[in-house]
């Protein structure tokens, strides 16, 4: 059964630092690997998909990598702005159109 | 391109009560999962629904059941309800034969029960 950590729970930043989420998981047979971001209160945006064969992933700002081998990935932020400030959110999926798998979050915050 | 759309946004329910949320997947998209959000939790995946049927189910008791429509749209019925039900309720729409299998949230239900 495919299990998902994320560290540190919570993490305070000051504006234009660059900084690692990392998110673990149980079982290496992982197929896709998901971040996503959750402001309070509201729905889950996609940020970045690393599908099987891939082992990272960029858009902006923000780059995704999976190893599959350690069990781990990691969201790099660049260069964080106040309004990055959000949770962060990971999910595995262990083959095709399965269930998500997530993490508990990691809450960002970046001060001005 | 509309995106996965969810209604209501809250509800407030009493014990024992009966509820019914819906959602209406991202255009082109065919696959429909739930999954239930409590503070401070990840979210956990409740059932999915393909061709009409429910192809997966997570931990969760009869009492959560589902449906989805011919137009892809999909409902979450929860009967006989209980304060811990009480959560933001998310549904997912991805394409089941794209192989990427992104899956894309709408922006969720919050059900409070009294």
């Amino acid at each position: 059964k495919q299990e998902v950590t994320q560290i540190p729970a919570a993490l305070s930043v000051p504006e234009g630092e660059n900084l690692v989420l990392n998110c673990s998981f149980t079982d290496s047979a992982i197929y896709n690997l998901q971040w996503f971001r959750q402001d309070p209160g509201k729905g889950l945006t996609s940020l970045l998909l690393i599908q099987s064969s891939q082992r990272e992933q960029t858009s902006g700002r923000l780059n995704a990598s999976l190893d599959k081998s350690s069990g781990r990935s990691t969201l790099y932020i660049a260069a964080s702005q106040p309004g990055d400030s959000a949770t962060y959110l990971c999910a595995g999926t262990n083959s095709g159109n399965t269930p998500l798998v997530f993490g508990k979050g990691t809450r960002l915050s970046v001060i001005a | 391109d509309a995106g996965v759309t969810q209604s209501p946004t809250h509800l407030i329910k009493t014990r024992g009560q009966q509820v019914t949320l819906r959602c209406s997947p991202k255009s082109g998209h065919d696959t429909v999962s739930w999954y239930q959000q409590a503070l401070g939790q990840g979210p956990q995946f409740i059932f999915q629904y393909y061709e009409e049927e429910e192809r997966q189910r997570g931990n969760f008791p009869d009492r959560f059941s589902g449906h989805q429509f011919p137009n892809y749209s999909s409902e979450l019925n929860v009967n006989a309800l209980l304060l811990g039900d009480s959560a933001l309720y998310l549904c997912a729409s991805s394409l089941g034969s794209s192989g990427a299998y992104e899956q894309y949230f709408g922006p969720g239900t919050r059900l409070t029960v009294t």
